[in-house]
């Protein structure tokens, strides 16, 4: 059975101070790994889709990793506007399109 | 481009009363889903048309149906609500089955 599992469920960082968001997952025949940021009241909006081991993709202040059992969204020098909800998707070989998400990591950044 | 839309945007149903909600896309994208997401879960299918003419159920589907009216729209119903229908429900689209989904406002809905 598919899974994703993101860590830390909420993290608290002071501007400035970079981290890291896990998504580990379980899936027979990986298609795709979607990040997206979700807002108070609001639907996901997309990030990221990485489709294989080794591949990095980055955007503004966001970089997101993929291994063959997790991904990584690094996340450098935070400013206060990222404060959201991330959440981690992934898509198996043989589904139709579905995803399975994660329950998501929810970042503060406090200025 | 609106993207993806969906109304109405807050709900409240009492137990045993039908309704449906709308969505409809301006991308031209060929599949359309439908999730639920609930406090300390992640976002769940609901139902899928992976293109205009088909439909599928996907991992919550009972309770509900779905009709896909044309290319554009996706709607979903809910034939007798029950209070473990309370959920925030979201649609979804893409290009194709594989393709990245792009995700509306959301319809927020409580059964009584």
């Amino acid at each position: 059975e598919d899974q994703v599992t993101q860590s830390p469920e909420a993290l608290r960082l002071q501007e400035g101070e970079s981290s890291s968001l896990n998504c580990s997952y379980t899936v027979s025949g990986l298609r795709g790994l979607f990040w997206y940021r979700q807002d108070p009241g609001k639907g996901p909006e997309f990030l990221f889709t990485l489709y294989s081991a080794g591949e990095e993709k980055e955007k503004e202040r966001l970089k997101a990793t993929l291994t063959k059992k997790e991904s990584f969204l690094h996340i450098t020098a935070p400013k206060p506007e990222d404060s959201a909800t991330y959440l981690c998707a992934v898509q198996d070989g043989g589904s139709q399109g579905n995803l399975i998400f994660g329950k998501g990591t929810k970042l503060s950044v406090k200025p | 481009n609106a993207g993806v839309t969906q109304t109405p945007k807050f709900q409240v149903l009492k137990t045993g009363q039908s309704m449906t909600l709308q969505c409809a896309q301006d991308m031209n994208h060929n599949s359309m889903y439908w999730y639920r997401q609930d406090p300390g879960m992640g976002l769940r299918l609901i139902y899928y048309s992976a293109s205009e003419g088909t439909t599928d159920k996907g991992e919550v589907p009972n309770g509900y149906n779905v009709s896909r009216l044309n290319k554009r729209e996706f709607s979903l119903r809910l034939e007798s609500a029950a209070p473990s229908q309370t959920s925030v429900y979201f649609c979804a689209s893409s290009q194709g089955p594989v393709e990245t989904q792009y995700f509306g406002p959301g319809t927020r809905l409580l059964v009584l």
